[in-house]
């Protein structure tokens, strides 16, 4: 069963039209990440919350926000999406307790913008 | 700031062939490295880390903290090893995971 879940697995939009995309995990996980991954690139974090702290990178535009509003669920909010936006979205959770840092993702949510 | 590097894009071998996959990174404490692949329209997942020193799917992955290197390597590829390879690194759990650029890797019959 999928642990990390992300809706619309596809989304288009247009330019300047704001999108949400979701995440919900069954993991009971603290930590929540948002990755942008663009074609033939590695994952690039945008931000994550470690519980209901919020930590943004510094380079992630201001055009990317993101809301927590509850241990499962995360959504990454784009205010005016251009087509550089264009790209995967990852999802990923982390549990603290352990030794291990591992990350669990989500399938990911390809946006397109027109 | 922590960096992960792998210098090659893409590598074709053949099957039966040995795979090393190369990884190097900058971080002056001790992190916790891992791989993660990226099998076609699948998604992202770990392959191993190296507090585990584990052989996944005939995979090893020594971290040599001299070199600071953590090489992934197969002694006969497979077919079904053709993904996308990333190396990443983490300061400690609650941290980002910082990936390096990927190696595709490729095996063909």
């Amino acid at each position: 069963d999928a642990m990390v879940i992300q809706n619309p697995r596809y989304q288009v939009t247009q330019f300047g039209k704001p999108v949400t995309l979701s995440c919900s995990q069954t993991l009971n996980h603290n930590v929540m990440y948002w990755y942008q991954q663009k074609s033939s690139q590695a994952p690039k974090l945008l931000f994550h919350y470690y519980d209901k702290d919020f930590n943004n990178e510094a380079d992630t535009p201001d055009n990317f926000q993101s809301r927590r509003p509850n241990t499962s669920f995360c959504f990454l909010d784009i205010r005016s999406p251009g087509l550089g936006d264009a790209a995967m979205y990852l999802c990923a959770t982390q549990g603290i307790a352990g030794v291990t840092g591992e990350l669990f993702f989500g399938e990911g949510s390809r946006l397109t913008v027109l | 700031a922590q960096r992960v590097t792998q210098p090659e894009k893409l590598l074709s071998v053949f099957k039966g062939a040995p795979v090393e996959l190369k990884c190097n990174y900058s971080y002056s404490g001790s992190p916790e490295l891992f791989w993660y692949v990226q099998y076609s329209r699948q998604r992202l997942q770990l392959l191993l880390r190296h507090i585990s020193r584990e052989s996944i799917k005939g995979f090893t992955a020594d971290l040599n903290k001299g070199e600071t290197s953590f090489h992934l390597k197969k002694p006969f590829a497979q077919e079904e090893d053709s993904a996308m390879y990333y190396c990443a690194l983490i300061k400690a759990a609650g941290n980002k995971l910082t990936f390096g650029g990927g190696t595709r890797v490729l095996v063909k019959p």
